[in-house]
């Protein structure tokens, strides 16, 4: 059973151009989430999606940013218009429902914007 | 204040020393309870669940006390290897989503 996957690991944009950031979660795994985190600091909740729902959003900023998870095909992160600000480690994670059910995380995606 | 409080560190111990991290949660609804670790420019990994009996994996331990609202890591013979940070993590609430904390720097020296 493969781990959850992302793609790209490295992504380089400049300022203005539009990241797209993808996650296939484990198999069986219906949750998603997706976490940021700037270096030297903890992870920041973004959102958490389940197949063609956005759960919870509340950590998304309010503009930019949106995040997708199709009934077909990976979960996608997507940034418009990058600033330097957006420059991190994006990494998701996915989980089985279940209440006791805990998260496997992917190995990130490392974005710089120039 | 935060769902997750942890003691940043950064713990310097020895090799060999016993260390412990606590960690409190605000959120009493919460259902379940993990210890992860990270290491530098990598994503987290799942080191253990935590339960109510408390419960050990090799050098680990890991212990709840819902009435105080806090969860603790014991590391005994600390090795080099362990040097990471650990992050507490409780699954519940609103969505029953994971909340973070901020992480446990921990640095263990030869």
């Amino acid at each position: 059973n493969a781990g959850v996957m992302q793609n790209p690991r490295h992504l380089v944009r400049r300022r203005g151009q539009e990241a797209r950031l993808r996650c296939s979660p484990m198999k069986g795994h219906s949750h998603v989430y997706w976490y940021r985190q700037l270096p030297e600091e903890g992870l920041k909740f973004m959102v958490y999606l389940q197949k063609e729902n956005i759960i919870d959003e509340s950590g998304m900023p309010k503009e930019r940013f949106s995040a997708e998870f199709p009934k077909e095909g990976p979960s996608i992160l997507r940034i418009q218009q990058v600033v330097r600000g957006d420059s991190a480690a994006y990494f998701c994670a996915s989980s089985p429902p279940g209440l006791g059910e805990t998260q496997y995380f992917g190995p990130g995606t490392r974005l710089l914007v120039l | 204040r935060k769902e997750v409080e942890q003691d940043p560190g950064p713990f310097n111990v020895p090799e060999g020393a016993t260390v412990a991290f606590n960690c409190t949660y605000s959120n009493s609804a919460s259902q379940s309870f993990f210890w992860y670790r990270q290491d530098c420019r990598k994503e987290p990994k799942l080191l253990m669940s935590v339960y109510s009996s408390g419960n050990e994996d090799g050098r680990f331990t890991a212990q709840l006390n819902r009435a105080s609202q806090y969860i603790s890591l014991l590391i005994r013979d600390s090795k080099l290897s362990d040097s990471a940070t650990y992050l507490c993590v409780l699954k519940g609430g609103n969505f029953n989503k994971f909340y973070f904390g901020s992480g446990t720097k921990l640095n263990v020296k030869p």
